[in-house]
């Protein structure tokens, strides 16, 4: 079964970090890039960071750039988002997806796991 | 504010067709990126709809279906059930902001 499972969120303090994973299982991990996408509470989504699936290119939005880092680990089949200098507009669902191969489009995607910025 | 535009809310009845519309611009659809549909049913992960345009993966049934013209596309859902109820959202990909990928505000389909 195709899937993807994120870990990782909790409640952080306003300036603080946090590392999310993903698990990839049920498909060749390597062969795809992968996407972070957010949804605040009540609200749409809002596309984060892309990376390539050797890892040459990576993207962010401007809302996180200089603040969050993509990463991944083939041999693990994992994806991880680094997030620094975490704000209040950061709270979210985040989710990871698999970019399809050709269409620009997220076919896969995890169940998701909440992020909380307060004091 | 969105870079793609989808009207917050659109309602039918049992059996009905219903279209969501997705404004872009010249620097995403207008620029001949293709648009993707994803429905959200509450409480869930997003799913994948509708692909580069028109595409239905696997398991999609044919009463949803998408078109694009010129800096705009359209969802379109016929013999409207229950179970149809969920936001949908549009994404594209925008040239004016590097690698970034758009995701429409989104829309509540309200089945009456």
């Amino acid at each position: 079964e195709l899937q993807l499972v994120e870990t990782g969120g909790t409640l952080v303090q306003p300036g603080g970090s946090l590392r999310l994973s993903c698990a990839a299982s049920g498909f060749t991990f390597s062969s795809f890039s992968m996407n972070w996408v957010r949804q605040a509470p009540g609200k749409g989504l809002e596309w984060v960071s892309h990376i390539s699936s050797s890892s040459t290119t990576m993207y962010y939005a401007d809302s996180v750039k200089g603040r969050f880092t993509i990463s991944r680990d083939n041999a693990k089949n994992s994806l991880y988002l680094q997030m620094n200098s975490l704000r209040g507009e950061d709270t979210a669902v985040y989710y990871c997806a698999r970019r399809m191969s050709g269409p620009d489009a997220s076919d896969i995607w995890g169940q998701g796991t909440m992020v909380t910025v307060s004091s | 504010q969105s870079v793609l535009t989808q009207p917050p809310s659109v309602s039918g009845a049992p059996g009905q067709r219903v279209t969501i519309s997705c404004t872009g611009s010249s620097s995403n659809i207008g620029a001949g990126y293709d648009v993707h549909w994803y429905q959200q049913l509450p409480g869930t992960a997003p799913k994948l709809l509708i692909y580069g345009n028109t595409n239905r993966p696997s398991g999609v049934p044919d009463r949803f279906s998408g078109s694009r013209s010129a800096t705009s596309a359209s969802l379109a859902i016929t013999g409207l059930q229950a179970e149809d109820e969920a936001d949908y959202y549009c994404q594209s990909y925008d040239r004016s902001l590097s690698g970034s990928r758009v995701f429409g505000g989104g829309t509540k389909l309200t089945v009456l």
